[in-house]
């Protein structure tokens, strides 16, 4: 099994532009999370999907973040304007369908750097 | 004041030496997982567990529910082990979405 899978590994953009971040979960898993790691707060979960739907988006940032799941195999992370301070690793994790509390496996993550 | 508090922040240790890293928590949880994140950046699952304890390899985790804390253990340290670790506890009844982390241990191990 390849893991989680994310693209691009890092990104440098200027403050303005769009970002894309892809995930391609576990296949089988029917859980997805985009997480977001900076030095300053550490891990904090931005949305997770639950058979292609999103459950808790509480996470978002705000308007200019979005995330879309279209398939049981792929997700996308939406930055648009992207800003200085959005600079951060995103992490996208997958979990299998066995209830609650279930272990999630983490992709290497994607190192977002705006100027 | 966080949920889910780790201590020591970070530490330093001698090959060989036996580590502890431990991990509190202020709410009712179902489950928890000690992660690991390298250098490199990656997160890898080290163990999810909801009682008792659990072992692979070097590393041990117990977990004491009434107490409300977790320890994670490594034997004979390695300074390949060095890494942060980090736990994460799913409150009791919440989603799978509602994993409250910790602000993780950074372990630095010498030869």
């Amino acid at each position: 099994d390849a893991g989680v899978i994310q693209s691009p590994r890092h990104e440098v953009t200027e403050m303005g532009q769009e970002v894309t971040l892809r995930c391609k979960p576990i296949s089988g898993h029917n859980s997805l999370f985009w997480y977001r790691q900076t030095m300053m707060r550490g891990l904090e979960l931005l949305i997770y999907f639950n058979n292609n739907v999103p459950i808790d988006d509480s996470g978002m940032p705000e308007d200019r973040f979005s995330a879309k799941m279209p398939n049981a195999s792929f997700s996308t992370l939406k930055i648009q304007p992207s800003e200085p301070r959005d600079s951060a690793v995103y992490f996208c994790a997958s979990s299998p369908p066995l209830g609650g509390g279930n272990e999630q496996y983490f992709g290497p993550g994607t190192r977002l750097t705006v100027t | 004041k966080n949920e889910v508090e780790q201590s020591p922040q970070n530490l330093t240790a001698q090959e060989g030496e036996f580590i502890t890293i431990n991990c509190s928590y202020s709410v009712g949880i179902s489950a928890l997982h000690w992660l690991q994140q390298h250098p490199g950046g990656g997160i890898v699952s080290l163990f999810m567990l909801s009682s008792g304890k659990k072992k692979h390899g070097r590393l041990i985790a117990t977990i004491n529910i009434q107490e409300k804390h977790s320890s994670l253990h490594i034997t004979a340290s390695h300074p390949r082990d060095s890494a942060v670790y980090i736990c994460a506890a799913y409150p009791y009844g919440g989603s799978q979405g509602n994993l409250i982390f910790g602000k993780g241990t950074k372990l630095s191990v010498k030869p």
